[in-house]
């Protein structure tokens, strides 16, 4: 079962932040927050992780609070094309003669709408 | 370089018929990872492959569902006989080995009808 909490849905306009919490106060030492996105019919796509500290790459930043019980995804440009289902997921993983597992436990999300 | 590919797009198949869907990781991933979502419901995960062994098939659903990565490459997963409550969108995903938390690529899913 998903491990965390996430609102069903947000709207943000175009050109704006789009702020999207998650909450995940049963996370574990060794789990990562990771973020994933669906546009409708698409497959699922990945957009950030992190372990305790804030990160940032082209498409977001990710804020972790210090007690990692949750966090926020930033996207810092909204556009018309960021309209998508927003995961929030926490990933269990651990090392077996060197390869990484971690099956990705999807929740229900947050429908972010972005709207001119 | 190519992503994550998935065969046939689109399946309309009768109860009680069988299915193969397809799935071609990215080169040189040796993980492979089986989801589905069925209507209305969360995307749920059904098995993970490492080369071409099964590492975790717990959420494989009943034992109509019969997942093959023969060599380690392209992975087949097989519904015989197929069920309504089959109907869903099939998603493959990869990622590479070593290190912490790679991410996984997934590709766009086969739409799987059972009429």
């Amino acid at each position: 079962d998903a491990k965390t909490t996430q609102p069903p849905s947000m709207d943000c306009a175009e050109g704006r932040a789009a702020n999207l919490p998650c909450n995940h106060s049963t996370i574990s030492g060794n789990e990562y927050v990771y973020w994933y996105r669906q546009i409708h019919s698409q497959g699922p796509q990945y957009i950030i992780h992190g372990l305790k500290n804030n990160e940032t790459n082209e498409m977001a930043s990710l804020i972790i609070t210090e007690d990692r019980k949750s966090s926020t995804l930033i996207l810092p440009h909204a556009t018309l094309r960021d309209t998508a289902v927003y995961y929030c997921i926490v990933r269990a993983s651990s090392y077996a003669g060197g390869t990484s597992y971690g099956k990705l436990t999807f929740g229900q999300g947050t429908i972010l709408t972005v709207h001119p | 370089e190519a992503g994550v590919t998935q065969f046939p797009s689109h399946s309309v198949i009768e109860k009680g018929q069988t299915v193969t869907l397809r799935c071609d990781p990215i080169s040189g991933h040796d993980n492979l990872y089986w989801y589905r979502r069925v209507m209305g419901k969360e995307i749920k995960f059904l098995l993970h492959f490492v080369k071409e062994s099964k590492q975790d098939e717990s959420g494989m659903p009943n034992n109509r569902f019969l997942a093959e990565r023969t060599g380690g490459t392209y992975s087949t997963l097989k519904v015989q006989p197929a069920e309504l409550e089959d109907s869903g969108v099939y998603f493959c995903a990869s990622s590479q080995t070593g290190g912490f938390n790679t991410e996984a690529f997934f590709g766009q899913g086969t739409r799987l009808t059972v009429v």
